[in-house]
């Protein structure tokens, strides 16, 4: 199957930075990838659709301008989350597919606490 | 709207069971389902993909059966062994789109005793 990966895998922060979280497809190139949100004992929320060349869309509850994305080429897309807050740590996770195909393959997350 | 349940939410047994777990999906206009694994503090791996046209998938121990007009998708475990421990995830696509963009159940915490 295809390979998405995903950096870093863990990255602890202070409050009022921000972070950047990288998603790459290795063998096949994406023109949209998606972002997920999973919180503690909580299942995967999907936040956002990157898409490759234009803006990305989000999803209802999720604020873009916290959560900038960019898919600047047909393998890479980043998550950066601005000025971070405790509640903003979670487990973030992308996902990506081959053109025409319908199975999504997911990177190895990132685990974001922010102190 | 597409929402996704999975019973049980946890599972446990002695190595060597046969199980199945259990996932019900409210948006049968689908062209696929997904079922996942999920180590603690892992990513996701990818088990079976059922197409809409099919009924079944099987990989190894595992076997994943569809049935669009109920609503409802099943994962069975072979001869299940410890390192089977994990949570399953089930997982649709929203309402309306063809594939990537899935709804997830909460998953079953699945627990095999050696």
């Amino acid at each position: 199957g295809a390979v998405v990966s995903q950096h870093p895998s863990r990255v602890i922060c202070k409050s009022g930075t921000s972070v950047k979280i990288e998603c790459r497809s290795l063998d096949f190139q994406a023109t949209t990838m998606f972002w997920y949100r999973q919180f503690p004992k909580q299942s995967l929320m999907l936040m956002a659709t990157s898409n490759e060349g234009s803006k990305a869309t989000y999803e209802q509850g999720v604020e873009k301008d916290k959560f900038l994305i960019n898919h600047a080429s047909l393998t890479l897309s980043t998550l950066t989350v601005t000025s971070a807050h405790p509640e903003d740590s979670s487990f973030y996770i992308c996902s990506a597919g081959e053109t025409g195909d319908t199975e999504a393959f997911f990177g190895q997350g990132t685990r974001l606490t922010v102190v | 709207k597409q929402e996704v349940t999975q019973i049980p939410a946890a599972l446990s047994v002695p190595e060597g069971e046969n199980l199945v777990l259990n996932c019900s999906f409210t948006d049968s206009a689908i062209y696929n389902l997904q079922w996942f694994r999920q180590d603690p503090g892992k990513g996701l791996t990818s088990l079976l993909l059922i197409q809409s046209s099919q009924r079944e998938q099987t990989s190894g121990r595992l076997n994943a059966s569809l049935d669009k007009s109920s609503g409802r998708s099943t994962l069975y475990i072979a001869a299940s062994q410890p390192g089977d421990s994990a949570t399953y995830l089930c997982a649709a696509p929203l309402s309306g789109e063809y594939g990537n963009k899935l709804v997830f159940g909460a998953g079953t915490i699945l627990r095999v005793k050696s």
